[in-house]
């Protein structure tokens, strides 16, 4: 078996502020992805990888950078934070790179912004 | 582009009674993948359930849901609710038609089974 860890578990911000969220994975996968999640509008998907090294945009990557400097790792950046944001972001991995059949998911971030 | 609709946000039931979330989707390619994902309080989303066979009756832990191409539906049943099947679903689709394909995720349903 493998796991999925992402931190911080929550993240409180500042209107504004740079914020970054870490995901590592042990599954050797090779794909990576992160997703948000919001009350009513299910997950949405921001950023994935099929690599190291490589980012694909999802459909709501405006306001994100993301990073993949090694397998393991995939991380999330949100580049200005808005006042009274308040969403739960997901990681997962999958084990084939041209498909998703099957996503392994992190525990999330929880984000507010003060 | 592909789409999925959980009509229902939120359903409440009684202990026992059967259980039934909708899922509808609309996608150009007859090959498609629908899954149910469900999210517990307090733990990572995962698999429950997933088809692309027509009219095949697919089960995971009590839970069943048969892929119907012609109505694109994707309805997951359970014949008798317990206090512990409250959380989140998902329904999602994935087109697996391109060299990447993503999935495509339905708004949820919350799922409140009371005693």
């Amino acid at each position: 078996g493998g796991i999925i860890t992402q931190t911080p578990k929550f993240l409180i911000g500042q209107e504004g502020q740079k914020l970054t969220l870490k995901c590592q994975q042990n599954f050797n996968h090779d794909t990576m992805y992160w997703y948000r999640q919001d009350s009513g509008k299910g997950l949405r998907l921001i950023y994935y990888s099929i690599t190291e090294n490589d980012l694909q945009k999802g459909d709501l990557s405006e306001g994100y950078d993301a990073s993949r400097e090694k397998k393991s790792s995939f991380s999330l950046t949100v580049t200005s934070a808005q006042k009274n944001e308040m969403a739960v972001f997901l990681c997962a991995s999958s084990p084939d790179r041209f498909s998703n059949e099957r996503l392994f998911f992190g525990h999330g971030t929880k984000l507010s912004v003060l | 582009g592909d789409s999925v609709t959980q009509k229902e946000g939120l359903v409440t039931l009684t202990e026992g009674l059967p259980v039934m979330l909708n899922c509808t989707y609309q996608t150009i390619y007859s090959n498609a993948f629908l899954f149910w994902y469900v999210h517990y309080l307090n733990e990572s989303p995962r698999l429950l359930l997933k088809s692309s066979t027509d009219n095949k009756r697919t089960e995971h832990q009590g839970f069943h849901a048969t892929l119907h191409k012609s109505s694109s539906s994707f309805h997951l049943q359970k014949s008798s609710a317990q206090l512990s099947d409250s959380a989140l679903y998902y329904c999602a689709l994935s087109d697996p038609g391109g060299s990447n394909a993503k999935l495509t995720f339905g708004k949820g349903t919350k799922l409140s089974v009371k005693s």
